[in-house]
């Protein structure tokens, strides 16, 4: 069985740059939630996707975008940069709900 | 390597001892708790859960206690082993929101 797999694993961009991150969801899972991890604090809740429809979505700005495609990768883009986009950028995929959510390794964007 | 919780509760135990980490969550309408690892550099790795309707459940070594009255969660790791040292996260979910909501995490750190 595949485990969640991201890319990249790290990535700097300018303030005002757009970066778009990829992820693969675990095999057999078709929904794939998207978090943001501060540095030490917990993961926060982005959006989820379920069959390529955005199926919920947390307290993040619409220039927080999602994809979902039909072998059930998932893109997170997000627009013009701010400083405080700097984080991990974690993905989990679930089979049909919230429940058991495995993550991947996360991709570590820095916005400088 | 990913500096996962700077400024966390740290529990400090000796290999071979019991530990129990807590977690007050805060969304009467939860009825679904997970406990994951994060190590450094790692995404979060699940390791244990329950539903609302229990309020004890056991894995390999690893027992979760969950209290509706008072909105408490607790993981209790026996044997504890230099492996266990990570930051532990418990995150409550509900299938309305389609999110998990993770709490702010403890280190646990052991000692050899």
């Amino acid at each position: 069985e595949t485990g969640v797999t991201q890319s990249p694993t790290h990535l700097i961009k300018t303030r005002g740059q757009q970066v778009t991150l990829r992820c693969s969801s675990q095999s057999g899972h078709n929904t794939v939630s998207w978090y943001q991890q501060a540095l030490g604090q917990g993961p926060q809740f982005i959006f989820q996707y379920y069959r390529e429809e955005e199926n919920g979505r947390g307290n993040f700005p619409p220039r927080f975008s999602g994809l979902q495609f039909p072998n059930y990768s998932s893109e997170l883009n997000v627009n013009a940069l701010e400083l405080d986009d700097s984080a991990l950028y974690l993905c989990a995929s679930s089979a049909g709900d919230v429940y058991e959510q495995y993550f991947g390794p996360g991709t570590r964007l820095t916005v400088t | 390597g990913e500096n996962v919780g700077l400024h966390l509760p740290t529990l400090s135990v000796q290999e071979g001892d019991n530990s129990i980490i807590n977690c007050a969550y805060s969304n009467s309408a939860s009825d679904y708790f997970i406990w994951y690892k994060q190590e450094s550099g790692k995404g979060p790795q699940f390791i244990i859960d329950i539903r609302s309707n229990m309020d004890k459940r056991q894995g390999q070594r690893v027992t979760v206690l969950l209290n509706k009255t008072v909105k408490h969660l607790s993981l209790q790791i026996a044997a504890t082993q230099p492996g266990d040292s990570a930051v532990y996260f418990c995150a409550e979910g509900d299938t309305g929101r389609r999110a998990l909501t993770f709490g702010s995490g403890t280190r646990l750190q052991v000692q050899p």
